[in-house]
Order: C-alpha cells, then sequence, then structure tokens
C-alpha cells in the first residue's frame, strides 16, 4: 500500500515559472526523500530531508517538511524543459529501510 | 562507478512461463531493495537484502517470487507461473549502510505477461 498522496497528480507550468507539489503521509517518519523519475526510467534521488528539519535546499530545489501536518512541499524554481518527468515523495515508513511512496506527481514544462 | 544495473530492460513472456530478473548494484553498497511499480503509480516495496541476509519480504511477495543475493552482491527475483497482474516494471536499487539514506536506482526491468 502506499504511504499518502500527492498534489496535484499532474501539473503541467510554462518554462522559467515555479512549481509547486505537495505530499502527506500516514506515519511517524525519520526523514523524507524526493524522487524524480523520467518516461520509462529508473528514479533519481533529488533531497533527504530529515523529520528535525523544516526546510532545505539544493540548487533550484527547495523542500519543505512539517511533521504536525504529515505534509511536504517541493518547489522548483525557474523550471526547464529537462525538469519535465514524475516526482516521487518517499517516506522511511517509522524508521524502517524500505521506502514507501507517494503516487506521484506529473511535471510538464511547456517551452 | 557504472550505477545500478539490470538485465533484461525488457521481458515478453506468457502466462504460466517463470522468468528471472537480475540486478548489479553499486560495488560497494551492501544493502539491495527490489521495488515494482505499475503504470500511473509510485514504486511499491518487494523486499531488501543486507549482504546476503533477506531482511524483510513485503505480502506482495508472494509464494511465486523468490529473491536471491547469494554472495551478497548481485541479486536475483525470479517469478513462477507468470499471471497477467504481474505485468510491471521491477526496480532494483542499492545503498550503503554507512552513507544516508538515499537509494540508487537501476533503470528497471518492464515485464509484460501475454
Amino acid at each position: 500500500s502506499q504511504q499518502g498522496e500527492e498534489d496535484p497528480q499532474a501539473l503541467s507550468i510554462q518554462e522559467g515559472e515555479n512549481a509547486t507539489m505537495n505530499c502527506s503521509y500516514k506515519t511517524s517518519i525519520n526523514n523524507l526523500q524526493w524522487y524524480r523519475q523520467n518516461s520509462g526510467r529508473g528514479l533519481v534521488h533529488l533531497i533527504l530531508i530529515r523529520s528535525n528539519e523544516r526546510e532545505k535546499h539544493s540548487g533550484r530545489l527547495r523542500v519543505t517538511l512539517d511533521t504536525s501536518k504529515k505534509s511536504s512541499s517541493l518547489l522548483i524554481t525557474a523550471s526547464r524543459a529537462a525538469d519535465t518527468a514524475s516526482y516521487f515523495c518517499a517516506t522511511d515508513d517509522q524508521g524502517a529501510q524500505k521506502l514507501v511512496f507517494g503516487q506521484g506527481t506529473r511535471l510538464t514544462i511547456n517551452p | 562507478d557504472t550505477g545500478v544495473s539490470q538485465d533484461p530492460r525488457h521481458k515478453i513472456t506468457k502466462r504460466g512461463q517463470n522468468v528471472t530478473f537480475r540486478c548489479d548494484p553499486i560495488s560497494e553498497h551492501n544493502r539491495l531493495y527490489w521495488y515494482r511499480q505499475t503504470l500511473g503509480q509510485g514504486p511499491e516495496f518487494l523486499t531488501y537484502f543486507q549482504n546476503e541476509a533477506q531482511l524483510e519480504k513485503s505480502r506482495l511477495l508472494s509464494d511465486r517470487f523468490s529473491a536471491e543475493r547469494p554472495k551478497g552482491s548481485f541479486s536475483t527475483l525470479e517469478i513462477q507461473r507468470t499471471e497477467q497482474g504481474d505485468s510491471a516494471m521491477y526496480l532494483c536499487a542499492s545503498s550503503y549502510l554507512e552513507g544516508g539514506e538515499e537509494q540508487y536506482f537501476g533503470p528497471g526491468t518492464r515485464l509484460t505477461v501475454t
């Protein structure tokens, strides 16, 4: 079963705009990660935020985590066509080694 | 470092046949994971190994599925008596025990059962 839900399921924006995706989860966690998947390919790790962190930055990525609401958001600034992909949040499900993924957000950047 | 590799990349088989997939993790990684992903969904955990020991199996892993990692390096996932519902992308990932929690994924094996 999946951990939670991502919102929106699909997002289409113009190149240069910012994209925001949200993720909710159900159980307590040690960390939350975001992954990117290009069509038909494997997943690429983007960023990890620990449960005691509220915000983290990496290049054009900004992730926030609100453990009281069991939610996270991923912001991609100044989007590029190459950002077109599916984005998944994943949690460690109460500290277990396995990752539990959301259903993902399909992001399309229009040139 | 060549990354995680999986073989084959695509497999088409008839219902009832057995199939085996291979995963070669990043060489120094001692943890290896198998996930299954169906169209439009996120990956779902199947099983994971630390070195050669299989430490956790999902209830998704029916008795038709078996995974091995005999020498703590590469792993195989076998599906016996395949069913159409087994059609999916099978993803392998690896990580390093002492390294962070992020997992490094292979390109996946896409299985189609006809």
